[in-house]
């Protein structure tokens, strides 16, 4: 089982929907982590949140708007999305205190499929 | 900039036959280097990490990797796979100092294990 949970497993939506992913983590890790996984390719990272602050954006376009409500939480809200967007978004936290040699958590990922 | 190489896009090997997945590194800057491992339709799970100290890491499942600055690499090795290692294996690299764990990964290694 994953300690990182993220909803829905699977969503498919229309080019003019509105949707939302959602992430959360209750390891108290300070950083999580929006990744974009197209097949058979390796995870892109797209946003960083430290201390619930946005921290790297990865110039991803803005009809990808993340959330970070608490320490717990992380959200991806998805408008006016591309066929190309289709992919599998994944989640990751990691703890803020050893930086960058503390491996990533991530979660078994949401199935975008953009129709 | 760092960049990793994973020159093998799929390795088919038989069970209970050892196995070397090979990673290479660039980076004009110390690095950590890690192993990811992604089972279908899963997230991304830790298999092992090279912080310092000793070249030979051992990992989950039975795998292990070996640090050589020289040559720059960080290849991964099992004596005697199972049907069960069959996944996609992906190295990847974070540089040491970073505010948060900013993780530049290999293209993936398909591992696909015969009986």
């Amino acid at each position: 089982d994953t300690e990182v949970t993220q909803t829905p497993k699977h969503l498919v939506m229309g080019m003019t929907n509105k949707k939302s992913l959602k992430c959360e983590q209750h390891m108290g890790h300070r950083a999580m982590y929006w990744y974009k996984q197209k097949a058979k390719k390796p995870p892109e990272l797209m946003f960083v949140y430290s201390y619930e602050k946005l921290s790297i954006n990865e110039s991803v376009p803005s009809r990808f708007s993340p959330e970070c409500p608490n320490s717990s939480l992380l959200n991806l809200h998805l408008h006016a999305l591309q066929p190309e967007d289709s992919a599998l978004y994944l989640c990751a936290s990691s703890p803020l205190d050893r930086t960058a040699s503390s491996p990533l958590h991530f979660g078994n990922g949401t199935r975008l499929t953009v129709t | 900039a760092q960049s990793v190489t994973q020159l093998d896009s799929q390795v088919p090997v038989f069970e209970e036959a050892p196995v070397e997945l090979r990673c290479n590194y660039s980076s004009s800057v110390s690095v950590y280097l890690f192993w990811y491992v992604q089972y279908p339709n899963q997230g991304l799970q830790l298999l092992l990490k090279y912080l310092s100290g000793s070249t030979l890491v051992k990992g989950i499942n039975g795998f292990e990797a070996e640090f050589n600055k020289s040559q720059t690499s960080f290849h991964l090795r099992k004596p005697s796979v199972h049907i069960s290692d069959t996944a996609e294996y992906f190295c990847a690299v974070s540089r040491t100092g970073g505010a948060t764990n900013k993780l530049i990964f290999g293209t993936g290694t398909l591992l696909a294990v015969q009986p």
